[in-house]
């Protein structure tokens, strides 16, 4: 499989200030990625699908403006939280995926702690 | 709507015992894949086992296998000789529609391994 690499691990920051998440792939061709956020002992929850040098596609419910993609590159994607807010502490996770192959592969997840 | 459904929210196993894990989606395609992935404490999504439904034969990967029930859209996860790394959340998840990547997850099990 895909190894796929997220940076930072973990992040704490100021109430009011953004932050950046990146998401690579390291081995893998990845036409496809996604962001998911994940609370305490739930499942995964998608936020959006990016594909390379296209606009995100975000779920119902997400707010685009707060959570900004980009996809610029086959191995590259940034997840851009802006001006957090406590409620937008979280795990954030982003998975690779290519065309004809339908299996995700995940990176190992950013926790987000806005104070 | 797409759902996948995971009705234990907790299991448990001794070590070298085996264990099954139930999983039921709905679909109205009439091929897609089905996913299960382990999430262990350091909350890395790990690909367990994938299976097409358009393929008859229960896909097995080592110790773990499944049960695809096409008709009665059942896709359990079987543990044989459980080992103490094999405790984890488990998640099921589906890849109901082509025309997306989207995988829909299930809620997940909880499982413990006893020595």
């Amino acid at each position: 499989g895909a190894v796929v690499s997220q940076h930072p691990s973990w992040v704490i920051c100021k109430s009011g200030t953004s932050v950046k998440i990146e998401c690579r792939s390291l081995d893998f061709q990845a036409t496809t990625m996604f962001w998911y956020r994940q609370f305490p002992k739930q499942s995964l929850m998608l936020m959006a699908t990016s594909n390379e040098g296209s606009k995100a596609t975000y779920e119902q419910g997400v707010e685009k403006d707060k959570f900004l993609i980009n996809h610029a590159s086959l191995t590259l994607s940034t997840l851009t939280v802006t001006s957090a807010h406590p409620e937008d502490s979280s795990f954030y996770i982003c998975s690779v995926s290519t065309s004809g192959v339908l299996t995700q592969y995940f990176g190992p997840g950013t926790r987000l702690l806005v104070l | 709507a797409q759902t996948v459904t995971q009705s234990q929210p907790e299991m448990s196993v001794q070590e070298a015992e085996t264990v099954t894990l139930s999983c039921t989606y709905d679909t109205s395609e009439s091929d897609y894949y089905l996913f299960w992935y382990k999430q262990p404490p350091s909350r890395q999504m790990i690909l367990v086992i994938r299976q097409e439904a358009y393929k008859q034969q229960n896909a097995t990967e080592n110790r773990f296998s499944v049960n695809f029930q096409k008709a009665a859209k059942s896709f359990s996860l079987k543990i044989s000789d459980s080992q103490l790394g094999d405790a984890a959340m488990y998640f099921c998840a589906s890849h109901p529609d082509y025309n997306t990547d989207k995988l829909i997850f299930g809620t997940g099990t909880r499982l413990q391994v006893f020595p």
